[in-house]
Parts: structure tokens; sequence; C-alpha cells
């Protein structure tokens, strides 16, 4: 089973928009973790957040977290065709040792 | 340094046949996972190394799977009698300790006919 689910699973956007997606996990974490991957190989990592931050940023990129909802978003700002890809959040959970949990995914579609 | 690397990157087998995915994680990185991606879905973790000793294997699907990390480096991800439902991508992440961010390789797409 999947601790993190992403909402919405696909999203369309035009370049130059921002784009917004969430996550939501069912057990205290360590940390959660948001990954980008093109093309069904390599995840790329984006940024990571510990359960007693609130948000980060990184670029273009921002990150909220809020343990009380379990739910986390990323904020892709000023969007760019190369941002087109899947992106995933991960959750390290207390119970669950240090192995990352994966929701299924948004698939982001920038168009030019 | 380099990432983590992963070989082979393709890998097609016939059923029932021995394969060996191996993984080269980041110099000095103490931590190493394998998770499978199965298309259209998120990695799902198969096992956990921190350093040369399975931390965690309760990934594992069934014991035609098996790794091993013998000098706490490189990993060697082990699947006998390999089966169609094996196919997939293996990915295998390091990181310098646990909690830490987790980095990961192109991963190797294996292909049971």
């Amino acid at each position: 089973s999947q601790q993190g689910e992403e909402d919405p699973q696909a999203l369309s956007i035009q370049e130059g928009e921002n784009a917004t997606m969430n996550c939501s996990y069912k057990t205290s974490i360590n940390n959660l973790q948001w990954y980008r991957q093109n093309s069904g190989r390599g995840l790329v990592h984006l940024i990571l957040i510990r359960s007693n931050e609130r948000e980060k940023h990184s670029g273009r990129l921002r990150v909220t977290l809020d343990t009380s909802k379990k739910s986390s978003s990323l904020l892709i700002t000023a969007s760019r065709a190369a941002d087109t890809a899947s992106y995933f959040c991960a959750t390290d959970a207390k119970a669950a040792g240090n192995k990352l949990t994966f929701g299924g995914g948004t698939r982001v579609l920038v168009k030019p | 340094g380099a990432g983590v690397s992963q070989t082979p990157s393709n890998k097609v087998t016939e059923k029932g046949k021995y394969v060996e995915l191996r993984c080269d994680p980041i110099s000095g990185h103490t931590a190493l996972y394998w998770y499978r991606q199965s298309l259209g879905q998120g990695p799902e973790f198969l096992i956990y190394f921190q350093g040369t000793g399975a931390a965690d294997d309760s990934g594992l699907p069934n014991d035609r799977f098996f790794a091993v990390r013998p000098e706490g480096s490189v990993s060697t991800l082990k699947i006998q009698r390999t089966e169609r439902g094996d196919s997939a991508v293996y990915l295998c992440a390091s990181s310098l300790r646990t909690s830490d961010e987790q980095f990961f390789g192109p991963g190797t797409r294996l292909t049971v006919l």
C-alpha cells in the first residue's frame, strides 16, 4: 500500500503558469521528499522537508508541510516546458524505518 | 563525484532464468536502498542496507529475491527463477546517513519474456 497519495493525478498548464500538486499521507513522518521523474527512469531529488519544518524553497519550487493535516504541497512557479515530468512525494515514516514510501505521482504537462 | 550508477541499463531475460542487477552508490554513502517501479506507478521499497547488513528486507516480494552488499559499497540484487511479473524498472538509491536525501540511480529496466 502507498503511504502518500498525490493530487491531482495529472495536470496540464501553459508555460509561465504556476503548478500546484498535493500529497497526503497517513502516519507520522521523519521527513517528506519530492522527486521529479522524466520518461519513467531516474528520479531527481527536488526537496526534503523535515517534520519540524513548515516551508522550504529551492529556486522556483516551494514546498509546504502541514503535519496536523498530514499533507504537503509542491508549487512550481513560472513553469517551463522542461518542467514536464511526473512528480512524486515520498515519506520517511517514523514507524517504517528509513525506507521511502511513494505515492502514485502527478503527471505534469507544460505546454509551450 | 559521480552519482549513483546502475548496470545494466536494460536486461532482457527469459522466464526461469537468473539475473543480477548492480548498484554503485555515491562514494561515502552508508545507506543503500533498492526499489522497484512498475509502469505508471510510484517506486516500491524492496530492501535497505546500512553498511554491509540488510537493515530492512521487508519489501522483498518472495525468496526468489536476494541482495548483498559485502563491502558496504556496491550492492547486487539477485533474482532467481524470474517470472514475467518481475518485469519492472529496478531503482537503487543511496544516502549519506539514514533519514537524509536519497539520491537515485538511472535504474535497470528488466524485461522477462
